[in-house]
């Protein structure tokens, strides 16, 4: 069973420009999570989709978003990109089931801004 | 609110000897815990999970996890490390009884084997 993905592998971006993330988890999972993950902060949550809604934020801005498409793919944006963005973007997935609660990730995406 | 924290940033150990990673967690309400193990330039992989059943966890490449409750711990051991054990390892709590499946991770642990 092919694993979780994501695209691009590496971005770089200009300060002021937005961006988009694209993850499609493992088939079968209906659940798609980011994270962000800095020298600084660590891994930190950004928002959970399951069943094309958001049913989970973290505590991040309004420049950050997300949706999820039927097929259960997910994109994350981000808009007017700061310095501070610079990180890898990590996508997992998972079941959704109530027996199951581990969570599967791609090999992220390197967003450096400039 | 819960919380997770690993002792130690950098754990350096000689191949073969035991490993030993430490995971303290904070959680209002029973936890589900896990350990990832992320290699350079790569995602999380799952080395094991804990979702209350039995408090002795085995996952795979040889390591383990013991759940205590009464010490609020979930620490990671191997009995012989190998020179490919090299990475960085987090330890993650889940807020399942919600649901939902934000993971709120520890700082990490560099685990560096010497040969």
């Amino acid at each position: 069973k092919a694993g979780v993905t994501q695209t691009p592998r590496y971005l770089i971006k200009t300060r002021g420009q937005q961006v988009t993330l694209s993850c499609s988890p493992i088939s079968g999972h209906r659940s798609v999570s980011w994270y962000q993950q800095t020298p600084g902060q660590g891994l930190q949550f950004l928002f959970e989709y399951f069943s094309e809604t958001q049913r989970n934020k973290g505590n991040f801005p309004g420049r950050f978003s997300g949706r999820q498409f039927s097929n259960s793919r997910s994109e994350m944006n981000v808009s007017t990109l700061e310095l501070g963005d610079s990180a890898l973007y990590l996508c997992a997935s998972s079941r959704a089931d109530s027996s199951s609660y581990e969570q599967y990730f791609g090999p992220g995406t390197r967003l450096t801004v400039t | 609110a819960q919380s997770v924290t690993q002792l130690g940033s950098h754990v350096s150990v000689s191949e073969g000897a035991l490993v030993l990673l430490r995971c303290n967690y904070s959680s209002s309400v029973p936890p589900y815990l896990f350990w990832y193990v992320q290699y350079p330039n790569q995602g999380l992989q799952l080395l094991l999970k804990y979702t209350s059943a039995a408090t002795l966890v085995k996952g795979i490449n040889g390591f383990e996890a013991e759940f205590k409750k009464s010490e609020t711990s979930f620490h990671l051991t191997k009995p012989s490390a190998h020179m490919s054990d090299a990475a960085e390892y987090f330890c993650a709590v889940s807020r399942h009884h919600t649901g939902r499946r934000a993971l709120t991770f520890g700082s990490g642990t560099r685990l560096q084997v010497q040969p």
